[in-house]
């Protein structure tokens, strides 16, 4: 089964803070994307990678930065949090290229910015 | 980014009844996916259908991929406890290594 892990569950930040999440995915999977889930939004796309060291904006990357360094790790950075940042956070990843298109997500990190 | 329409928005049933729930857009689609997400989780892929008229069935749960490519329906029958959540239906209107559009969402909440 593929296995996608974000690294914490809940994160309580100030506002301010430089933060980073953390995802992992252990299927050797081209793609991988960072999502933000609000009530009433949907499933939103930050950014998203189709291979090590590439990315492209999605349709809210303000406020938000990725990096790819390895192929299975997908970081998701704000630079500089903010309360309206507070959210749901899902890292997915797929097969990429002309494979499967289904995303598999992680467990989500719910943030809070206080 | 354009979202796929997705309708009820949220449903209130009690225990046993069977569910529909639908997915449509102005454009075509050459995959839809279906996905369930519990409370504080993330989505979890049900269903993927590939061809158009295609029915596939998980359990009790069964999903259409729309004649026309741009609908797809899921249906859940005699629900149970465990249904509870969110469903969201996702396409991919080209193949190959395009991202996928996601629809709004249907809460499914069971009246006890």
């Amino acid at each position: 089964d593929v296995k996608v892990t974000q690294s914490s569950r809940y994160l309580v930040k100030r506002t301010g803070e430089k933060v980073f999440l953390e995802c992992v995915q252990d299927m050797d999977h081209e793609n991988m994307f960072w999502y933000r889930q609000d009530p009433g939004l949907g499933l939103r796309l930050i950014y998203f990678s189709y291979d090590v060291k590439m990315k492209e904006k999605g349709d809210i990357p303000e406020g938000y930065s990725v990096s790819r360094e390895k192929k299975e790790r997908f970081s998701l950075i704000l630079e500089s949090a903010s309360t309206n940042q507070t959210s749901m956070y899902l890292c997915a990843s797929s097969e990429g290229g002309t494979g499967r298109p289904e995303a598999f997500f992680g467990q989500g990190t719910r943030l809070t910015v206080v | 980014g354009q979202q796929l329409n997705q309708s009820p928005q949220s449903m209130f049933i009690q225990e046993g009844e069977d569910v529909s729930m639908n997915c449509t857009s102005s454009s075509i689609f050459n995959t839809w996916l279906w996905y369930k997400q519990d409370p504080g989780e993330g989505p979890v892929l049900l269903i993927a259908l590939y061809k158009a008229g295609e029915l596939t069935s998980n359990g009790r749960l069964t999903a259409q991929f729309g004649i026309t490519r741009k609908d797809s329906f899921l249906n859940i029958s005699a629900s149970i406890p465990s249904d509870v959540g969110i469903y969201f239906c996702a396409g991919q209107r080209n193949f190959g290594n395009e991202k996928l559009t996601f629809g709004t969402g249907t809460r499914l909440t069971i009246i006890p």
